[in-house]
């Protein structure tokens, strides 16, 4: 039971260009949520997706997209990297039996726009 | 803006005091969360606590509830050096499906 994964660890992007975070659970968890953490600051929500085939927009969406491949897996795409887009960030997910929300949480990804 | 705010930003302690943050929030919520962070790595649950309690333990963690005041506290006894990491309170309003994280308190406890 690996829990949530993500890949890659750690990325170096110029500006402009694109790339796709991994995220993928093995807990058959309803609900998948990717944040990003700035230095010194809490979480916040980019995407989320409540369930398969669902996704909603968080506190942060500008510049990314998200796809719910499957129950297991959810994906952030950030299109025309920007240097504000340099963050570490966590992909996490949830049963979401609409009362309970204890989140687990991958191990982050850092992100480096140059 | 953030629903959840925690109070201190950053707290020294020596090994075996307690330490105590606070977390206040604006609106209603079902559940209030803390997690801990250690340096560089993912969140951690650590205890969640619904509307309807005021008072919840887990081991050396002791968590209150005030909707009232609309704040929460989480209490660490007995503080260890492997407790030093950073602790976000996280909100859960009605309906939303999401929570919402605050800034987070650092804890730093000295050998």
């Amino acid at each position: 039971n690996a829990g949530v994964t993500q890949t890659p660890k750690f990325q170096v992007l110029k500006t402009g260009q694109s790339m796709t975070l991994q995220c993928a659970q093995d807990m058959n968890h309803n609900s998948m949520y990717w944040y990003r953490q700035d230095p010194g600051m809490g979480l916040r929500l980019i995407y989320y997706s409540a369930s398969e085939g669902t996704t909603d927009k968080g506190e942060v969406p500008n510049g990314y997209n998200v796809s719910r491949l499957n129950k297991r897996e959810f994906s952030l795409r950030l299109e025309s990297a920007a240097p504000s887009q340099t963050s570490v960030y966590f992909c996490a997910s949830s049963e979401a039996a609409g009362y309970s929300y204890e989140q687990y949480f991958g191990p982050g990804t850092r992100l480096t726009v140059t | 803006s953030q629903q959840g705010e925690e109070d201190p930003q950053a707290l020294s302690i020596q090994e075996g005091e307690n330490a105590t943050m606070n977390c206040s929030y604006k609106t209603s919520i079902n559940n209030l969360q803390w997690y801990r962070q250690n340096s560089g790595r993912g969140l951690v649950h650590l205890i969640l606590i619904r509307s309807n309690e005021r008072e919840k333990h887990s081991g050396r963690l002791r968590v209150t509830l005030d909707t009232s005041k609309k704040s929460s506290s989480l209490l660490i006894t007995a503080s260890r050096a492997a407790d030093t990491a950073s602790y976000f309170c996280a909100t859960d309003p009605p309906n939303a499906g999401k929570s919402t994280f605050g800034d987070g308190t650092t804890l730093t406890v000295k050998p």
